[in-house]
């Protein structure tokens, strides 16, 4: 049971470069997401999704893409690399909530340098 | 507008004293708190959570206290141990949907000298 995977691990980018950040969980959970962490922010939703074929905008949607073809995979494309994306980015999965306060586990993140 | 906050960007601790991680909110729809702790070059990982109809839940070492009233939520850890040593977001979810957005705050460094 290997989680949340995220690749790549770091990634440099030139302006208007575009590219894919790859997330996968296998513990079949209905919802992912997608954060990224900048100094002094915390961590902001960008995008997610309740299931397969679903997906909905968060806190910070511009410039990012994404999909859900799968269960297991939501991957987070930027059409053209700006470097305000300059970040490091977060997948997350949970179940969807029931009963409520459901944990989100977390992938080890995606270092992304735009320049 | 920070809907959720942490007002100590850090917070440095003697090994066997308490940790005290403050956090504060300004929406009442917020339904669940979670605290999360994140390592260098780690994603977050979940540490404990409370209901906005509690005051309290506790686990080993750690508690979380709720004050709706004043909107506040701490998170204290006894003893703290240098593995403790992390970064801790706050993080708040709304109420009503099948959804898990969660909005974190900005997060307090704790550092746990031996």
């Amino acid at each position: 049971n290997a989680g949340v995977t995220q690749t790549p691990k770091f990634q440099v980018l030139k302006t208007g470069q575009s590219m894919t950040l790859q997330c996968a969980q296998d513990m079949n959970h209905e919802y992912m997401s997608w954060y990224r962490q900048d100094p002094g922010m915390g961590l902001r939703l960008i995008h997610y999704s309740v299931g397969a074929g679903i997906t909905d905008q968060g806190e910070v949607p511009n410039g990012y893409n994404v999909s859900r073809s799968t269960t297991e995979d939501f991957p987070l494309r930027l059409l053209s690399a700006a470097p305000s994306q300059t970040s490091v980015y977060f997948c997350a999965s949970s179940r969807v909530r029931t009963a409520g306060g459901e944990t989100q586990y977390f992938g080890p993140g995606t270092r992304l340098l735009v320049l | 507008d920070q809907q959720v906050k942490q007002n100590s960007p850090s917070l440095s601790v003697q090994e066997g004293r308490i940790s005290i991680l403050n956090c504060d909110y300004t929406n009442s729809m917020f339904d669940y708190f979670l605290w999360y702790k994140k390592y260098p070059a780690e994603g977050p990982t979940f540490l404990i959570s409370i209901s906005s109809i509690k005051d309290k839940n506790e686990d080993g070492r750690f508690t979380v206290f709720l004050n709706k009233s004043a909107k506040h939520l701490s998170l204290h850890i006894v003893p703290s141990q240098p593995g403790d040593s992390a970064v801790y977001f706050c993080a708040a979810s709304l109420r009503g949907g099948a959804t898990n957005k969660l909005i974190f705050g900005t997060g307090t460094l704790l550092a746990v000298q031996p």
